[in-house]
């Protein structure tokens, strides 16, 4: 199974700030990376797939980078409806896809 | 609109059984796989099982493997999660999460639509 390890566990930023989020692969997994934001009492909602396509409704501060094992989620400039917890997710090594345990974002 | 609302969670004792559902509505259920995903409380996602459109094949991750079976019924456009010999462990909110990409499993594994989840918890 694939381990999926994010960074920091929590990331403090103001709003209008650029937010920064890693996510590392016990190996690779090529482009099949996928990043879901997640609010309190709420259901995940994809927000990057194939490791830099953006899903439909997202805007444009989210971004997604990276290939192999290592992979960035950049919000460029944090509004107050961006802070949540963030997971990713390989899609290239199944079963099981895998989850990391999640980067929340929170208000400095 | 895509929809997705999950149903039949609630308390259950250790070596008990119980049934989700999950009601899609907004799209062509049956070009679609669909999974389930749990969240235990306070805790990450943890992917759970995945059926092909047709139905014909079902995967399960180690965790459930044995335990829990996933079915759908296309004419109602409703899938099922059968879990039976629970354990406390198991207890945690259940989503249903459509693929992103119609079709076989072999383009599967990126969750595009979730439903609002049902909470399972195994306690005696």
């Amino acid at each position: 199974e694939i381990v999926m390890t994010q960074s920091p566990a929590t990331l403090s930023v103001s709003p209008g700030e650029r937010a920064t989020l890693s996510c590392r692969a016990s190996q690779s997994v090529s482009s099949n990376l996928a990043w879901y934001q997640q609010k309190p009492g709420q259901a995940p909602r994809l927000l990057i797939y194939g490791a830099s396509t953006r899903a439909a409704g997202i805007p444009p501060r989210f971004s997604g980078s990276g290939s192999g094992t290592e992979f960035t989620l950049t919000i460029s400039s944090l509004q107050s409806e961006d802070f949540a917890v963030y997971y990713c997710q390989q899609s290239n090594t199944w079963p099981p896809w895998t989850f990391g345990r999640g980067t929340k974002v929170e208000i400095k | 609109e895509v929809q997705l609302l999950e149903s039949g969670g609630g308390l259950v004792q250790p070596g008990g059984s119980l049934r989700l559902s999950c009601a899609a509505s907004g799209f062509t259920f049956s070009n679609f796989a669909i999974n389930w995903v749990r969240q235990a409380p306070g805790e990450g996602l943890e992917w759970v099982s995945i059926i092909t459109p047709t139905g014909t094949g079902t995967y399960y991750a180690d965790s459930v493997q044995g335990r829990f079976t996933v079915a759908r019924d296309n004419s109602k456009s409703t899938l099922y999660l059968q879990m039976n010999s629970l354990r406390a462990e198991d207890t945690a909110i259940y989503y249903c999460a459509k693929e992103l990409v119609p079709g076989p499993i072999g383009v599967a594994g990126t969750f595009d639509y979730w439903g609002q989840g049902t909470l399972v918890t195994v306690s005696s």
